[in-house]
């Protein structure tokens, strides 16, 4: 079961904004670097974000994360088509001897 | 680049176990650590364990204690992960990553494993 939550969903039309939330606690968030992955459809999940808000190379500047508490949040800026997939947010959990603990997921649609 | 190459798809029978492979290529394995992820039809990612793949001390998540094993051949750039006592619930896509400092960045294809009587 995950220990960080996120919305199921979340929709957007071509050129909006989307803000997917993730939602923890002290054990990871709280205390830990976030990361967010992105998984299209039949594919394997690819780093979208790292340490918070940086971004690998390659990643456009419309997608940025941050994070605040126990909580993080990643923006979609200029919302396009190919956006369509699911997102995770992810970070180390120091409880039950030290996890790696992934969101419940959050499903992006282009309307 | 960084590639993980999995091996392909496997069905067993209740009770069985499965070994996945990965092999790396682009980078220096021994500076990185392999993570392995399943993911269940529908359903979200599930971190199993890593294994450092230079000292080969490994990290199992509580769940898979006594039930995985990680394994890593510097030889070949290739780690393994083997699944015991499989039952239904254990039918998922399951993933390679490397991973270092408390992230994963990149991911292999994914291998199926079905468990079917």
């Amino acid at each position: 079961q995950s220990v960080m939550t996120q919305p199921p969903s979340a929709s957007g039309t071509p050129g909006q904004r989307v803000t997917i939330s993730c939602s923890g606690s002290s054990s990871n968030i709280g205390s830990k670097t976030v990361h967010w992955y992105q998984q299209l459809p039949g594919t394997a999940p690819k780093l979208l974000s790292f340490n918070n808000n940086q971004r690998p190379l390659g990643v456009p500047d419309r997608f940025s994360g941050s994070k605040s508490g126990t909580s993080a949040s990643l923006a979609i800026s200029g919302l396009q088509s190919e956006d369509e997939a699911d997102y995770y947010c992810a970070a180390w959990d120091d409880s039950l001897g030290g996890f790696f603990a992934f969101g419940t997921g959050t499903k992006v649609s282009v309307l | 680049q960084v590639q993980l190459v999995q091996s392909g798809a496997e069905v067993r029978k209740p009770g069985a176990s499965v070994k996945v492979s990965c092999k790396a290529s682009g980078y220096t394995f021994t500076d990185y650590n392999i993570d392995w992820v399943r993911q269940a039809t529908g359903q979200g990612l599930e971190w199993m364990g890593w294994m450092d793949a230079n000292s080969g001390n490994t990290g199992y998540a509580q769940k898979f204690q006594g039930r995985v094993i990680m394994t890593t051949n510097t030889a070949t750039n290739t780690a393994s992960m083997e699944l015991s006592s499989l039952t239904f619930e254990d039918t998922a896509v399951y993933y390679c990553a490397r991973g270092r400092a408390q992230l994963i960045d990149f991911w292999g294809q994914g291998t199926l494993v079905t468990v079917s009587s």
